[in-house]
């Protein structure tokens, strides 16, 4: 079974510019959550879908946006870059069927360089 | 707001001695705790998990304890091995919500 793959893995951005970063989840995982990882912080949570709906946002501002399809794919995206956002940013699976959504399968990440 | 701490940023040990993370937390209402190692340029990988009605876990080299009375985690990994160098990072998830709290995580450096 195929992991979670994150499209593209590096890119780099000017302020101002907006970015979209893809992420296919494990097959017949329905929930994924993304994560922003930035040198010396631990992973902050981004948001999490499940069946095309957002059941939970973390704390960053509108700017930070995503949506899931009904293949369970997922993409966010991130308008008018700051220099704070270069990142890695991390997409992670789970069968999520319940509130506890159990282990999480993450990504290689896709890194992100604002300049 | 919730808060996962680890108590060392870095830890250094010597091949085939046991190492041991720890990591805190403060939301009481969470149940269920993860560990996750992160080697460089790679996305977190599962180690081992615990619910709230355990205080005891063990996996293949690696056990992890949790103590609910002072919210505090550990991880022990017996026999560190050099592939065991990483970051290492507890999440909570609260039984009232679906998404993971993360620590800062542990950078463990093993020494051959």
């Amino acid at each position: 079974k195929a992991g979670v793959t994150q499209t593209p893995r590096y890119l780099i951005k000017t302020r101002g510019q907006q970015v979209t970063l893809s992420c296919s989840p494990i097959s017949g995982h329905r929930s994924v959550s993304w994560y922003q990882q930035t040198p010396g912080q631990g992973l902050q949570f981004l948001f999490e879908y499940f069946s095309e709906t957002q059941r939970n946002k973390g704390n960053f501002p509108g700017r930070f946006s995503g949506r899931q399809f009904s293949n369970s794919r997922s993409e966010m995206n991130v308008s008018t870059l700051e220099l704070g956002d270069s990142a890695l940013y991390l997409c992670a699976s789970s069968e999520g069927q319940g509130l506890n959504t159990g282990e999480l399968f993450f990504g290689e990440g896709s890194r992100l360089t604002v300049l | 707001g919730e808060s996962v701490g680890l108590h060392l940023p870095t830890l250094s040990v010597q091949e085939g001695d046991n190492s041991i993370i720890n990591c805190a937390y403060s939301n009481s209402a969470s149940d269920y705790f993860i560990w996750y190692k992160q080697e460089s340029g790679k996305g977190p990988q599962f180690i081992i998990d615990i619910r709230s009605n355990m205080d005891k876990r063990q996996g293949q080299r690696v056990t992890v304890l949790l103590n609910k009375t002072v919210k505090h985690l550990s991880l022990q990994i017996a026999a560190t091995q050099p592939g065991d160098s990483a970051v290492y990072f507890c999440a909570e998830n609260a039984v009232t919500g679906n998404q993971f709290y993360f620590g800062t995580g542990t950078s463990l450096t093993v020494i051959p």
